[in-house]
């Protein structure tokens, strides 16, 4: 089936600008998550949701960044005021609900390039 | 908190070599999961293994296999007769399980090339 995408899988912005990044989950997984790869930090958890309940928004590194989940799918990672340190490749990662540990799969990520 | 280590940065073996890529973890629960991905030149990361705590048997696919050791909190992975398109950067991962979000605590990843 369908793996998880992500669109744009390209973005050049100017400081300053908004951004938004969208990531279709697989079909049927309830759990989604936000990650960000970058040369200096690594891979970082950002947000995750699942089903109806409340995002953990823990791992946002600033309060430019919120997301949402439309109808327990498709989310949108929204980057306002965008700054050069935001550069990174942001990958989204969707999972089944159920018993713990089940695995995430990856998108391709949305590399974002901040000029 | 947790964390999880890779210490090799890079490694660089002649084809048809075995290469070990190690991986150390820490954690305060007693229940938690392992995971392997592989991310090759076109970015996406690809999902290898899962193990849970409570399994330390070790196991084979293919070429590769992987060793989990609880006693020294490792869980190494090891690749068989080492091919080019093994070359890729490969990350071990620790889920943390807080009121359901099992968000992945990545190590910093081992870059390998396999070299022809």
């Amino acid at each position: 089936g369908a793996g998880v995408s992500q669109s744009p899988s390209n973005k050049v912005t100017e400081k300053g600008k908004d951004v938004e990044l969208r990531c279709d989950p697989i079909s049927g997984h309830t759990a989604l998550y936000w990650y960000r790869q970058s040369l200096g930090q690594g891979l970082e958890f950002l947000i995750y949701f699942q089903g109806n309940s409340a995002p953990d928004k823990s791992g946002l590194p600033s309060d430019r960044f919120s997301a949402e989940r439309t109808g327990g799918s498709v989310s949108t990672l929204t980057i306002q005021r965008t700054q050069q340190e935001d550069s990174a490749v942001y990958l989204c990662a969707s999972s089944h609900e159920g018993p713990r540990g089940d695995t995430q799969y990856f998108g391709p990520g949305t590399r974002l390039t901040v000029l | 908190a947790q964390k999880v280590t890779q210490a090799q940065t890079e490694i660089s073996v002649v084809e048809k070599e075995d290469v070990t890529l190690d991986c150390v973890y820490e954690t305060r629960d007693t229940t938690y999961y392992l995971f392997w991905y592989k991310q090759p030149p076109s970015g996406e990361l690809v999902f290898l293994i899962r193990r849970n705590s409570f399994d330390e048997q070790n196991e084979i696919s293919g070429r590769y296999s992987w060793n989990f050791q609880k006693s020294t909190s490792s869980f190494n992975f090891t690749i068989t007769a080492s091919q080019v398109v093994d070359s890729a950067v490969y990350f071990c991962a620790l889920s943390e399980f807080n009121f359901g979000n099992e968000k992945l605590t990545f190590g910093t990843g081992t870059r390998l090339t396999i070299i022809p």
